[in-house]
């Protein structure tokens, strides 16, 4: 079976940093997924990490340990609009990507 | 990159009628295609898998006969929702992997409302 785990909820103020957890059980491990989610919008994608360690873009940066099934998305120079739910995920054997439950993220000035 | 186009993005039915909502891939072919349901305040959940020329494999607990998925073309999903209820009402997305970088792409949703 397949089970994503990361928080429900977090909350930070501008310009902060923020990291969002996700803890992962897989049969198979294809990679690691992240996308960020705004309120009746598609999910974008953010990062995709397949080796451990960390793998920085931008504002944002993703760090992946397969021994630990720990994934987490680091956010820094928080802005207004980061505002979103975040969405951590890994494909199944069968490809297709399952979805933790998402973290909503509420950025205050 | 892969572009998924999904139409309608918005759609209203009354109870008892059928909806169906199409998922394209326009620079790609996809072989397979995912659908995906997600429920206000909470994260996409995976309906079922469509396979181009076969049958769709679907999740546990999802209806096979309510939710009728075709992929008739390399190009082309869909999804009809068949006597809708108003608790079917949600954001439907549709999802294929980009050949090219093996990215999923993702459709821009449809928010189905049942009267």
């Amino acid at each position: 079976g397949q089970n994503i785990d990361q928080p429900t909820e977090m909350t930070a103020t501008e310009g902060a940093i923020v990291q969002i957890n996700c803890t992962y059980q897989t049969s198979g491990f294809n990679g690691l997924f992240w996308y960020q989610q705004h309120a009746g919008e598609a999910p974008t994608f953010l990062s995709y990490n397949v080796l451990d360690g960390l793998e920085e873009k931008g504002r944002f940066s993703s760090f992946l340990s397969r021994s630990k099934g720990y994934s987490y998305l680091l956010l820094k120079e928080l802005q207004m609009k980061d505002s979103a739910s975040y969405l951590c995920a890994a494909p199944t054997a069968g490809t297709a990507l399952i979805f933790g439950k998402g973290t909503t993220l509420s950025v205050s000035s | 990159g892969a572009v998924v186009s999904q139409h309608p993005s918005w759609v209203i039915c009354k109870s008892g009628t059928s909806v169906k909502i199409e998922c394209r891939s326009l620079d790609f072919q996809a072989t397979t295609m995912f659908w995906y349901r997600q429920f206000p305040k909470q994260s996409l959940m995976l309906m079922a898998t469509s396979n181009e020329g076969s049958k769709a494999t679907y999740e546990q607990g999802v209806e096979k006969d309510k939710f009728l998925i075709n992929h008739a073309s390399l190009t082309l999903s869909t999804l009809t929702v068949t006597s809708a209820h108003p608790e079917d009402s949600s954001f439907y997305i549709c999802s294929a992997r980009d050949p090219m970088t093996n990215g999923y792409t993702f459709g821009s949703g449809t928010r189905l409302t049942v009267v």
